[in-house]
């Protein structure tokens, strides 16, 4: 178990529509790192945010958008959903921004 | 475009042989990399590590190498066991520590 919790583990949901993916991130870790993982596609790099503030951004499609709270978790939104954003999201933290990254077990989207 | 990628998709190995997993990195920027392994419907795991100042770190049964004049990381599994048979990625991280970039992954597949 790393530690880092990731809500809801499976989500099926249609075409059009709007989810919420939520992160815990470890104890004490100020950065959260969004993922997004496609067969044909690896491991995508989607956003970081660290104690609050965004500090890079990946190929985050304009539909999606994330934030960090403060008391550091993180919610990654997906809107206007298409078929192809069907993929597993993973959330990872870490303690700084430049250290290991740990990941949670994802979230496996399926867009119908 | 840069990128990190793996030389081989597939490494299949005898169980008690030693590994060797490789991944090349292009952006000369990138200070601190990790490697990471996946099993089947589990998160990324955090293996190892190494900062650009170094060229060798080991761990238990693992020794990650780095060759910043060929942009060459590689991954060592001694003793290689069928629980090491999984996904393994390496990643960069970049733009100061705020990107972590992965590679496409090479599954490693051991024979009993």
């Amino acid at each position: 178990d790393s530690g880092v919790t990731q809500t809801p583990k499976h989500l099926i949901t249609a075409t059009g529509q709007r989810v919420t993916l939520r992160c815990s991130p470890r104890s004490g870790d100020l950065s959260v790192y969004w993922y997004q993982q496609s067969l044909d596609q690896g491991l995508q790099f989607l956003i970081h945010y660290y104690n609050g503030e965004e500090r890079a951004k990946g190929n985050i499609l304009e539909r999606f958008s994330a934030q960090q709270f403060p008391d550091l978790h993180s919610e990654l939104n997906l809107s206007s959903l298409e078929l192809g954003d069907s993929a597993l999201y993973f959330c990872a933290s870490s303690p700084d921004w430049n250290t290991e990254a740990f990941f949670g077990q994802g979230t496996r989207l399926t867009v119908v | 475009g840069e990128s990190v990628g793996l030389h081989l998709p597939t490494l299949s190995v005898q169980e008690g042989d030693n590994s060797i997993i490789n991944c090349a990195y292009s952006n000369s920027a990138s200070d601190y990399f990790i490697w990471y392994k996946q099993e089947s419907g589990k998160g990324p795991q955090f293996i190892i590590d190494i900062r650009s100042n170094m060229d060798k770190r080991q761990g238990q049964r693992v020794t990650v190498l780095l060759n910043k004049t060929v942009k060459h990381l590689s991954l060592q599994i001694a003793a290689t066991q069928p629980g090491d048979s999984a996904v393994y990625f390496c990643a960069e991280n970049r733009n100061a520590g705020n990107m972590l970039t992965f590679g496409g992954g090479t599954r490693l597949m051991v024979k009993p």
